[in-house]
């Protein structure tokens, strides 16, 4: 267990509307994640995180915006959610970039998304 | 770019059979290999990997995979399949250098029928 904790677990919400996706680990780890899950397309990355206000850009990132401004909380918001982005959430840990990693990921247990 | 191939979209076995999910990478270097699994309604756990060494990986749950640099293959399998294996799972690839981030296949579905 990688204690990580992420809220809310369902929200349904309308075009339009922000929407805030919170991850909390308890374990102070450096890197994190958030992956959005559909059929078809496995699990594609969103945005990471290597550290405190250290935030880049992954291969879907286009409409999200993350935030971290302690260890152990990494936000995922959705300015204006569309339904495109209807989707499962996951967070994940890594303990990628100290020597002897190797860079295997811990998930949280998603946040599944409905946008109307 | 690494990329990861999962060719099957399902697989269908019978309990006490072998199995065998089948995962092809890309990349341009040596690379790290993850499998997780991911049963309904769950976050994705992580069964094994590779890194060096030994060709042949045992992890979680009796499952074993096996690294083929010359065909780039890391296949998932298990000697005698139970219906409790039925679930998603996910091959992942990434460089073994530096940090570099992990990308997932798109997933097989494998269905144990009792």
């Amino acid at each position: 267990d990688a204690g990580i904790t992420q809220s809310p677990r369902h929200k349904v919400t309308e075009t339009g509307t922000p929407v805030t996706l919170r991850c909390h680990q308890t374990e102070n780890h450096r890197y994190m994640y958030w992956y959005r899950q559909d059929p078809g397309h496995g699990l594609r990355l969103i945005h990471y995180s290597y550290g405190v206000k250290d935030t880049d850009k992954g291969e879907v990132s286009d409409g999200y915006s993350v935030s971290r401004s302690k260890t152990e909380d990494f936000l995922l918001t959705l300015e204006s959610a569309t339904s495109s982005q209807t989707s499962v959430y996951f967070c994940a840990i890594s303990y990628t970039g100290t020597s002897g990693s190797n860079g295997e990921l811990f998930f949280g247990e998603g946040s599944r998304l409905t946008v109307l | 770019a690494q990329s990861v191939a999962q060719p099957e979209d399902q697989v269908n076995v019978a309990e006490g059979n072998p199995l065998t999910v089948k995962c092809t990478y890309s990349v341009s270097g040596n690379p790290y290999l993850f499998w997780y699994v991911q049963y309904p309604n769950r976050g994705l756990q992580f069964l094994l990997k590779y890194i060096t060494g030994d060709n042949l990986v045992k992890g979680s749950y009796g499952f074993e995979a096996e690294f083929n640099k010359s065909q780039t293959s890391f296949h998932l399998k298990k000697p005698s399949a139970l219906v409790s294996d039925s679930a998603l799972y996910f091959c992942a690839v990434r460089l073994n250098t530096g940090f570099q981030k992990l990308v997932f296949g798109t997933g097989t579905r494998l269905l144990v029928s009792p």
